[in-house]
């Protein structure tokens, strides 16, 4: 079955470290993105990659990074610089030039303890 | 700047009654409309989109309807069903994002269906 697979679904991170998001995606879809949700928040932009070995910022792209080495997967890595890295990340795709459906994955709640 | 506005938190509709879920924009740059739906600790889910050239689209139980000039769009839900119940996203892209799908989302309105 074709779909987005994020993992982990849960994790925790102590104060001060990285940590990487991953997103796999056997859709063939070229275009990724990452998303933040927030309690009481639509979802935010983080960034977003096109196609292989280029990515784009979104509205919130401080304290994160991100590649795009290839076309399956867009890990996310949250640094010790985003100051409220607590919350729940959703990682999706499009095709490129398509429709503008994005299909998400289940998301990853990052705690920080 | 919040763009995309869904200005009702919530909502209570009982089971066999029309849910109505508004949502309102302020780019007139936005060019195709969505929503979504989402269960908790879930990633959202599609439901129904429509482009900027048309005022109304059908699927099954829901239509969605674009009021241009009003920069206003509503998801309607007929009848209602308790599995229904979730929290409902709008959605926008706008016209000079490229060839990438750049959504931006409203907060969202979590519909409750009651039996």
């Amino acid at each position: 079955d074709g779909g987005i697979t994020q993992s982990p679904k849960y994790l925790f991170r102590k104060e001060g470290q990285n940590v990487t998001l991953s997103c796999e995606q056997n859709l063939n879809h070229d275009a990724m993105y990452w998303y933040r949700q927030d309690p009481g928040q639509g979802l935010r932009l983080i960034y977003y990659s096109q196609i292989v070995n280029d990515f784009q910022k979104g509205d919130i792209a401080e304290g994160y990074s991100v590649s795009r080495e290839k076309k399956e997967s867009f890990p996310l890595t949250v640094t010790s610089a985003q100051k409220n890295p607590t919350a729940f990340y959703l990682c999706a795709s499009t095709i490129s030039g398509g429709s503008a459906e994005a299909f998400f994955g289940q998301g990853t709640r990052l705690t920080v303890v | 700047d919040q763009q995309v506005k869904q200005n009702s938190p919530s909502l209570s509709v009982q089971e066999g009654r029309i849910s109505i879920l508004n949502c309102d924009y302020t780019n007139s740059m936005f060019d195709y409309f969505l929503w979504y739906k989402k269960y908790p600790a879930e990633g959202p889910t599609f439901l129904i989109s429509i482009s900027s050239i048309k005022d109304k689209n059908e699927d099954g139980r829901f239509t969605v309807f674009l009021n241009k000039s009003a920069k206003h769009l509503s998801l309607h839900i007929v009848p209602s069903q308790p599995g229904d119940s979730a929290v409902y996203f709008c959605a926008a892209r706008s016209l000079n994002t490229g060839t990438a799908s750049k959504l931006t989302f409203g907060t969202g309105t979590r519909l409750q269906v009651t039996l």
